[in-house]
């Protein structure tokens, strides 16, 4: 089955600087990669998802990059701000599977 | 809409008891899944369901069981609790086809003393 590894676990930044999350994959048949936020005592948010026909993909301050040959994709905050602050999750997905396989969270607080 | 409603928030167990954890969606989504959060290992899933009538097994299932009668309707029975089940449950819905996103409910905290 697919194996999605995430790091860091944890990251602690200066507000206004960059975060990067990176996250590697096994299936090379995956070709779905959600990111989502998951603020305290809530549920996973989508933030931000890519396919593999594209290698990267912005949304304002949140770009996502993605890398089919070494099967790795990261995501970029820039800018950050203390509501930055969550645990997020990256997940692989083979849409003709249909089931998602989630890293294991990166807990990022922004210190203002 | 509501999105994903799981009920109840909060709920301790002695071992060896039963319940059911409720989920509903109310976005006529065909997918729905069920996951459990504990501290550093992410979400793992337990039951998965890809409409009316059809569930599957996930990556950790013993312990549980699920039915799905009705499309916005995907309950998850604990049958014996065991402390080994204490942890953060998540329910989730998305429509069918693969590039779609995943609507998560609020959780369920569970404790089993």
């Amino acid at each position: 089955g697919e194996n999605v590894e995430q790091h860091p676990s944890t990251l602690s930044v200066q507000e206004g600087d960059s975060a990067v999350i990176k996250c590697t994959y096994s299936d090379s048949a995956s070709n779905y990669f959600p990111w989502y936020k998951q603020e305290l005592g809530k549920g996973p948010q989508l933030i931000i998802d890519i396919r593999s026909n594209v290698g990267e993909k912005k949304d304002q301050r949140i770009a996502v990059t993605l890398n089919k040959t070494a099967k790795h994709f990261s995501l970029h905050i820039t800018e950050t701000q203390p509501e930055d602050s969550a645990v997020y999750f990256c997940a692989a997905r083979n849409t003709n599977a249909g089931k998602s396989t989630f890293g294991d969270g990166t807990t990022l607080t922004v210190k203002p | 809409n509501a999105g994903v409603t799981q009920t109840p928030k909060f709920q301790v167990l002695k071992t060896g008891q039963s319940m059911t954890l409720q989920c509903a969606q109310d976005m006529n989504h065909e997918y729905m899944s069920w996951y459990r959060q504990d501290p550093g290992m992410g979400l793992r899933l337990i039951h998965y369901s890809v409409g009316a009538g059809i569930t599957d097994q996930g990556e950790v299932p013993n312990g549980y069981n699920v039915s799905r009668s009705t499309t916005e309707d995907f309950p998850l029975r604990l049958l014996s609790a065991a402390p080994s089940q204490t942890s953060v449950y998540f329910c989730a819905s998305r429509r069918s086809g693969g590039n779609t996103e995943a609507f998560f409910g609020q959780g369920t905290r569970l404790t089993v003393v």
